[in-house]
């Protein structure tokens, strides 16, 4: 695609309930983040994928959350057990891979607003 | 990482140009400095990116002292379209690194007529 696609691009659900949230990175794109965005806040950053290498999960906030990707393409988010603070836009990234001396740009999603009652 | 240093919020008229300061004290010699602008409801997109002295492209200009220990993105005549959140970062130059895009607060900039 043309971006970098989010769906579903608002999402509620009752406490204590998983969901998914799915990223489409832009095609040919190695690198591949998300992030939570709070009300009136920065980005939080969550986890990072670089093509087939360990996934950076630093900033996943608690072992509820979780991500996958396979390979290059489609990522999924997931949160079980839904909290009320869960509740925040969640944004995904992606670049190309960065070369040597140079990190590129990365471009972002829509976002998926989660809104837990 | 180095971390970043930026005002919360700023106030601007039309037509003015606009000086947004980044402090980066404990830059590393093979980190980025990257800038971000986010609308309401949308993602961030890229602005501009350097590494030291001045870079400009059609949207903005940044400015780089040698010391590389700040930043300053000059938006020239802004305009109510600008109203937006600016993110400063600083980003290692290497791959596999997570932290290359971590955000900090930003800062609001208003617009106003």
């Amino acid at each position: 695609g043309a971006g970098v696609s989010q769906s579903p691009s608002n999402k509620v659900t009752e406490k204590g309930k998983d969901v998914e949230l799915r990223c489409d990175p832009i095609s040919g794109h190695t690198a591949l983040y998300w992030y939570r965005q709070r009300l009136g806040q920065g980005l939080e950053f969550l986890i990072y994928f670089q093509g087939n290498s360990a996934p950076d999960k630093s900033g996943l906030p608690s072992d509820r959350f979780s991500a996958e990707r396979t390979g290059e393409s489609v990522s999924t988010l997931t949160i079980q057990r839904t909290q009320q603070e869960d509740s925040a836009v969640y944004l995904c990234a992606s670049s190309t891979r960065i070369s040597s001396g140079l990190n590129t740009e990365a471009f972002f999603g829509q976002g998926t607003r989660l809104t837990v009652v | 990482l180095a971390k970043t240093t930026q005002p919360i919020s700023m106030d601007s008229y039309e037509g003015q140009e606009v000086n947004i300061t980044c402090s980066h004290n404990n830059i590393a010699t093979n980190d980025y400095i990257t800038w971000y602008q986010q609308f309401p409801s949308q993602g961030p997109r890229f602005i501009i990116q350097g590494y030291k002295t001045k870079v400009t492209n059609e949207v903005a200009s940044l400015f780089i002292p040698a010391d590389r220990k700040s930043s300053t993105l000059s938006l020239p005549r802004v305009s109510l379209s600008d109203t937006a959140v600016y993110y400063c970062l600083v980003a290692r130059g290497t791959h596999n690194y997570g932290q290359n895009f971590v955000f900090g607060p930003g800062t609001r900039l208003s617009v106003l007529p």
